[in-house]
């Protein structure tokens, strides 16, 4: 089974700043992916940044990119120049490389961003 | 397209009393997910369905919970009898089949509060 942790419950940035969020996992898989959702107070679920495990370069999105470290089971997102918009929940999540399977999801980071 | 689509988007209910959730997949979707998510336990999987077939239910909290998905453009959860540990969001995501990545495409969700 996929486990997916996310250490820091709650973080706040000043606006225009960099932040990192942290996550890590687990699994025996070789083939997945590695996602971070944002969720908002409307709480619409978003997708933000998506990295394939095979693939060594990391992802990026905009202000948005991901330090990908696999061997270390390491998934962290960065967010740069941030935006009041920017305040939501943030999700870390696994899926298994193998057709329509289920996201595994960490426990969320609850990101403020303070003007 | 009109997204995922859930209804109800609030549901308030006594305990003991019959809840059913609604989520209508995006047209040529196979594959459809529902997750829960609360305070203690974050977004969890509950049931999913390739091509309306269940292929793993484990998620479901006990016999007081069934899914269904009688065709490709709708499925239902019912919860019988409700108890106020059963308040919590219930999101539905849908994906396309594809060789690969499979994006899911999650719906407004529904918030149950069982009184």
């Amino acid at each position: 089974a996929q486990t997916v942790t996310q250490s820091q419950p709650e973080m706040s940035v000043q606006e225009a700043e960099t932040v990192t969020l942290s996550c890590t996992y687990d699994t025996s898989e070789n083939n997945y992916y590695l996602f971070w959702y944002k969720q908002p107070p409307s709480r619409q679920m978003i997708l933000v940044i998506r990295q394939e495990a095979y693939k060594q370069q990391n992802a990026t999105e905009n202000r948005f990119s991901v330090n990908f470290q696999k061997a270390a089971k390491s998934f962290s997102l960065k967010i740069s120049d941030s935006q009041l918009g920017d305040t939501a929940m943030y999700f870390c999540a696994f899926m298994k490389r193998s057709g329509n399977t289920p996201l595994v999801f960490g426990k969320g980071t609850r990101l403020s961003v303070i003007a | 397209d009109a997204g995922v689509i859930q209804s109800p988007r609030h549901e308030v209910t006594e305990m003991g009393q019959e809840v059913t959730l609604r989520c209508k997949p995006i047209s040529g979707h196979n594959s459809l997910f529902w997750y829960r998510q609360t305070m203690m336990r974050g977004l969890e999987l509950l049931i999913y369905f390739n091509n309306n077939v269940p292929i793993d239910d484990s998620g479901m909290p006990e016999d007081r919970f069934s899914a269904k998905m009688p065709n490709a453009s709708f499925s239902t959860l019912k919860i019988q009898p409700s108890e106020p540990r059963d308040s919590a969001v219930y999101f539905c995501a849908s994906s396309f089949p594809a060789i690969g990545y499979n994006e899911q495409f999650f719906g407004p969700g529904t918030r149950l509060t069982v009184l």
